[in-house]
């Protein structure tokens, strides 16, 4: 069975500053990658996914992620916070012959002004 | 087009009792998942439907069921709700059919509160 691993439950960054949100997981055959973020009292909106080609994915709202197979990671960053960002942010993963996605516990952002 | 609309959007159930929820699926998508998302976890898969047949389950007891009708909507029955059960159930429709490949969209959520 699959499942992830996010480091950090709570992260606090300033205006401006980058956003990294760490994403470890674990698979025994090619995981697919997802991030999603959930707004209060909303659902989860996909920001990015990776399935096949490319290690470097770019998503909504200027977020990119890169899987690193050799460190089972797939850690999202943001060049420059905005305060819009401030969201829960979830990885998730599946394979190619599963039906759900597994999700992480989530990390809380909060941006400072 | 329509995203993925669930209702209602809270309930307060008593311990003991039973709970439908609805879900109206994107338009043109043929499956849906449910997961429940506890206060400060991430979702749980609870099980998917594909072209109205149960595709998959999570680890999750009898009391929780599903159905799928032809125009894809869906509900999620609880029986002999427990305190436990309190949480936020998001409906997930994706196009095509099974496969992670297929991006999920996930509705507003219902919140579920029991007494």
């Amino acid at each position: 069975a699959q499942s992830v691993t996010q480091l950090g439950s709570h992260v606090s960054v300033s205006e401006g500053a980058l956003v990294l949100l760490r994403c470890n997981y674990s698979s025994s055959v090619p995981p697919y990658l997802f991030w999603y973020v959930q707004y209060p009292n909303q659902g989860l909106q996909l920001l990015l996914k990776y399935t096949t080609g490319a290690t470097l994915v770019k998503g909504i709202n200027g977020f990119e992620a890169e899987f690193k197979k050799s460190e089972t990671s797939f850690h999202l960053t943001k060049p420059s916070a905005h305060m819009s960002d401030a969201a829960e942010y979830f990885c998730a993963v599946s394979t190619t012959n599963d039906y759900k996605l597994s999700f992480g516990a989530g990390t809380t952002v909060t941006v400072r002004a | 087009e329509t995203g993925v609309t669930q209702s209602p959007t809270h309930l307060i159930k008593t311990r003991g009792q039973q709970v439908t929820l609805r879900c109206s699926s994107q338009s043109g998508h043929n499956t849906v998942s449910w997961y429940q998302q506890a206060l400060g976890q991430g979702p749980q898969f609870i099980f998917q439907y594909y072209r109205e047949e149960e595709n998959g389950r999570g680890n999750f007891p009898p009391r929780f069921s599903g159905l799928q009708f032809p125009n894809y909507s869906s509900e999620l029955n609880v029986n002999a709700l427990e305190l436990d059960d309190s949480a936020l159930y998001l409906c997930a429709s994706s196009p095509g059919g099974q496969g992670p490949s297929y991006e999920q969209y996930f509705g507003p959520g219902t919140r579920l509160t029991v007494t």
